[in-house]
């Protein structure tokens, strides 16, 4: 059974550029979550989406979006970048029917460098 | 007040040692409790969850979860080296559907 696939491993983009970041879950789970981490802020929750809506958000600027699409995979975007998005971007899926089976799984994640 | 508290450390332990990693959480509503993984540049690895009060067991690790004092623990018995990682531990919260994270405990296990 295949676990998360997160597209592309690394980035290396310039400041203003926007990016696009994709994660395709595990088969069958149908919640994708985004985090950021980085050394001073740890692991910050992005989004959620189950069945192609947003069911939550965290606390991070417009610039954040998401979605995800009919298949499970999700998607996110950050526009306009600054240096300090610089991070290990990470989606996590599940299969997130119920708040108790909510196992989420990590993907590899993307390593986004903003210069 | 933090969300999910834990003790940055580094925590060193002897190899074959009990390592005890602790973890307190603010919302008394808090439903799920996990514990991850973390190698040096590599994404969190799922080792442990427990959601009712007590002792969960699964190889070397127990998981312990005491919900009236909001405190849940990651027992490693017979630490190996192989085990020195930082150690997430998340929460998801009464209401909504995110996994808020500590800071992480480094472990490291001497041989």
């Amino acid at each position: 059974k295949a676990g998360v696939t997160q597209t592309p491993r690394y980035l290396i983009k310039t400041r203003g550029q926007q990016v696009t970041l994709s994660c395709s879950p595990i088969s069958g789970h149908r919640s994708v979550s985004w985090y950021q981490q980085t050394p001073g802020q740890g692991l910050q929750f992005l989004f959620e989406y189950f069945s192609e809506t947003q069911r939550n958000k965290g606390n991070f600027p417009g610039r954040f979006s998401g979605r995800q699409f009919s298949n499970s995979r999700s998607e996110m975007n950050v526009s306009t970048l600054e240096l300090g998005d610089s991070a290990l971007y990470l989606c996590a899926s599940s299969l997130g029917r119920h708040p108790l089976n909510t196992e989420a799984f990590f993907g590899q994640g993307t390593r986004l460098t903003v210069v | 007040q933090k969300e999910v508290e834990q003790n940055s450390g580094p925590l060193s332990v002897p190899e074959g040692a009990i390592a005890s990693l602790n973890c307190t959480y603010s919302d008394r509503g808090s439903q799920s409790f996990f514990w991850y993984r973390q190698y040096s540049g590599k994404s969190p690895e799922l080792i442990m969850f427990i959601y009712s009060n007590g002792d969960k067991e699964d190889g070397r690790f127990t998981a312990q979860l005491n919900k009236a004092s909001q405190y849940v623990s990651l027992l490693i018995r017979d630490s190996q080296p192989s085990d020195s990682a930082t150690y997430l531990c998340a929460v998801i919260q009464e209401y909504g559907n995110k996994l808020v994270f500590g800071a992480g405990t480094i472990l490291r296990v001497k041989s």
